[in-house]
């Protein structure tokens, strides 16, 4: 079975600029979450989106969304960059109460 | 609401002694408890998990956590350190068995040293 696959794994955007990320889960997870790792704050979740709600939501600005589609692939999109939210943001699934994550995307914003 | 607290950020071991990281944890509901690996440059992965069942779980690679309710406690365990298992480790809560959010330590790298 194939795993959470995340692109792009790497890219470098500039202030002011807005960058969607891609996740496709393991096949049969329905729920899809979203962190973003950093040196400072560690891992901090920032949505959950579950048959293509969102479930959950952490305490993120309103920069920083995120969508599901029908297949239960998700995307997030961050609009309007900062230094700060230059991190690696990391995807998972689950259907069987333990996370599996895919090896992220680390995004670079200068 | 709940929290995770991992003891110490650095945690330095000979290869063949005992590994013991600390986590403690803060749950208003009866938690679902795990442990994550992360190499450099790569996601997480699950060690182990405790979903009220056994107390003492077993996971992967030899690690092994107690769930000690008196003490709030879960930590994590390896009798014998190898080299392979240096890399940085996370202790996460959740609410239910749908972990889809949870609450992560700040993580603790272990480093092992020959």
């Amino acid at each position: 079975k194939a795993g959470v696959t995340q692109t792009p794994r790497y890219l470098i955007k500039t202030r002011g600029q807005q960058v969607t990320l891609s996740c496709s889960p393991i096949s049969g997870h329905r729920s899809v979450s979203w962190y973003q790792q950093t040196p400072g704050q560690g891992l901090q979740f920032l949505f959950e989106y579950f048959s293509e709600t969102q479930r959950n939501k952490g305490n993120f600005p309103g920069r920083f969304s995120g969508r599901q589609f029908s297949n239960s692939r998700s995307e997030m999109n961050v609009s309007t960059l900062e230094l700060g939210d230059s991190a690696l943001y990391l995807c998972a699934s689950t259907n069987t109460g333990e996370l599996f994550f895919g090896e992220g995307s680390r995004l670079t914003v200068l | 609401a709940q929290s995770v607290t991992q003891l110490g950020s650095h945690v330095s071991v000979s290869e063949g002694a005992l590994v013991l990281l600390r986590c403690n944890y803060s749950s208003s509901v009866p938690p679902y408890l795990f442990w994550y690996v992360q190499y450099p440059n790569q996601g997480l992965q699950l060690l182990l998990k405790y979903t009220s069942a056994a107390t003492l779980v077993k996971g992967i690679n030899g690690f092994e956590a107690e769930f000690k309710k008196s003490e709030t406690s879960f930590h994590l365990t390896k009798p014998s350190a190898h080299m392979s298992d240096a890399a940085e480790y996370f202790c996460a809560v959740s609410l239910s068995t749908n972990a889809g959010k949870s609450t992560f330590g700040d993580g603790t790298t272990l480093t092992v040293k020959p």
